[in-house]
């Protein structure tokens, strides 16, 4: 298996500019999350779907973020307009829930934004 | 809310040094508990984990017990290699559901 695929790796874009972010879950998996990593808050919680249904998006930090998954192999973050403040790694992962019983996250690479 | 506090890095050993790093938590219910390991350059990847009170996972040579009575989680290794040299990150995730609240990290660096 190929593992959680993200793109790109790394992006720089000017600030107001729209960015997305693209994830390919492990497939079978049927949750896939979205986390952003910042050396003042660490890794944090933005988003998590389950069988493509955003469940909990308390994470999303202000309406200029959003997300989608529109089938079982591929999610978007979109950030529009950009802000300087934005710059992070943005990881994707993905699991199973199967029988009531829960299995690990496996984390894609990440993205690494930088908004200039 | 659920937290996780692990100890502020960096933390530097000479190889073969013994290691510890502290997490304690905090949670309604009885969550299950993670420590997950990220190398330079790459994603995480789950190093350990328990489900319940003291149960103890291990791995390559890791090992942390659940401890409810001291909500805490502490990472231990015997012996670090080179190799170990990374930022571990203690999570927890909560009964209602599966999302992941992470530590801030520690980062280890081990010295020939």
């Amino acid at each position: 298996d190929a593992g959680v695929i993200q793109s790109p790796r790394h992006e720089v874009t000017e600030m107001g500019q729209e960015v997305t972010l693209r994830c390919k879950p492990i497939s079978g998996h049927d949750y896939l999350f979205w986390y952003r990593q910042t050396m003042m808050r660490g890794l944090e919680l933005l988003i998590y779907f389950n069988n493509n249904v955003p469940i909990d998006d308390s994470g999303m930090p202000e309406d200029r973020f959003s997300a989608k998954m529109p089938n079982a192999s591929f999610s978007t973050l979109k950030i529009q307009p950009s802000e300087p403040r934005d710059s992070a790694v943005y990881f994707c992962a993905s699991s199973l829930r199967s029988g009531g019983k829960w299995y690990e996250q496996y984390f894609g690479p990440g993205t690494r934004l930088t908004v200039t | 809310g659920n937290s996780v506090t692990q100890m502020e890095g960096p933390v530097t050993l000479s190889e073969e040094a013994f290691l510890t790093i502290n997490c304690t938590y905090t949670a309604t219910g009885y969550p299950s508990l993670f420590w997950y390991v990220q190398y330079p350059g790459e994603g995480l990847q789950l190093l350990l984990k328990a489900t319940k009170a003291d149960d103890k996972g291990s791995n390559k040579g890791f090992e942390a017990t659940y401890r409810k009575e001291t909500t805490s989680f502490h990472l231990e290794k015997g012996s670090v290699q080179v190799s170990d040299s990374a930022v571990y990150f203690c999570a927890l995730s909560a009964n209602s559901g599966y999302a992941l609240n992470f530590g801030k990290g520690t980062s280890l660096l081990v010295t020939p």
